[in-house]
């Protein structure tokens, strides 16, 4: 398996619809889990952390399955603005990164009107 | 500006020539981290300072790539006889230690070798 595995998209989805998207991992020692958005010719930027089971903000639900080592994005209510590349970022080692992150390609996300 | 700074925002260099680039990290951050990124690809990660240490480094930079942080504040990422395969946006992200929260990038440093 590789390190960090994403479905690359594109996902067209209308605006208003719930979209969710996973990303698996291979290191089983990882604590710690991140969703960065990268907008075109931007820098990523921290979007949610997970430490345990799940987190939530608002429309972002992020879930974590050690068991079966993926973790996942939800977007409810989808709007225009959502529309981005979607980065799954795994420590390098154990623990909660410190030394390292290993990025994802990203899940492509398109929201149309 | 609390943010991180990288400078230049843009270069573009003949093949052959020396680079350098600069990042201010947040200030507070001890951890600083220097990743690649191509067009369809996630960062990847070359190497990362906890103050003026250099603990890791990636397979990916090669012997043309230096990195410092002489005093544990700033760093310069420097790559030496570019090669084409050398264009990338070069980000720099810097942590506040354990990691757990996150990094914070800077709007990076994008490469064109011609």
């Amino acid at each position: 398996r590789k390190e960090v595995e994403q479905d690359p998209g594109p996902f067209n989805v209308p605006e208003g619809a719930t979209v969710a998207f996973n990303c698996t991992y291979s290191n089983s020692a990882s604590q710690s889990f991140f969703w960065y958005r990268q907008d075109c010719r931007k820098e990523p930027k921290l979007l949610m952390s997970v430490y345990s089971s799940g987190n939530e903000d608002g429309r972002f639900t992020a879930q974590l399955n050690r068991a079966s080592q993926y973790i996942s994005l939800l977007i409810r209510d989808s709007k225009l603005s959502d529309s981005a590349t979607y980065l799954c970022a795994v420590p390098m080692y154990s623990g909660g990164g410190a030394d390292g992150l290993t990025f994802g390609k990203g899940t492509h996300l398109i929201i149309q009107p | 500006d609390t943010g991180v700074s990288q400078d230049p925002r843009h270069k573009i260099t003949k093949r052959g020539q020396n680079v350098t680039f600069r990042c201010d990290p947040i200030s507070e951050h001890n951890r600083l981290y220097w990743y690649r990124q191509t067009l369809g690809q996630g960062p990847e990660f070359l190497t990362y300072f906890q103050n003026e240490a250099q603990l890791e480094k990636s397979r990916l930079l090669s012997d043309r790539f230096s990195a410092e942080r002489p005093k544990g504040s700033f760093s310069t990422l420097e790559i030496q006889r570019t090669e084409q395969g050398d264009s990338a946006m070069y980000l720099c992200a810097s942590s506040g230690g354990g990691g757990n929260y996150g990094y914070t990038f800077g709007s990076g440093t994008r490469l064109t070798v011609v």
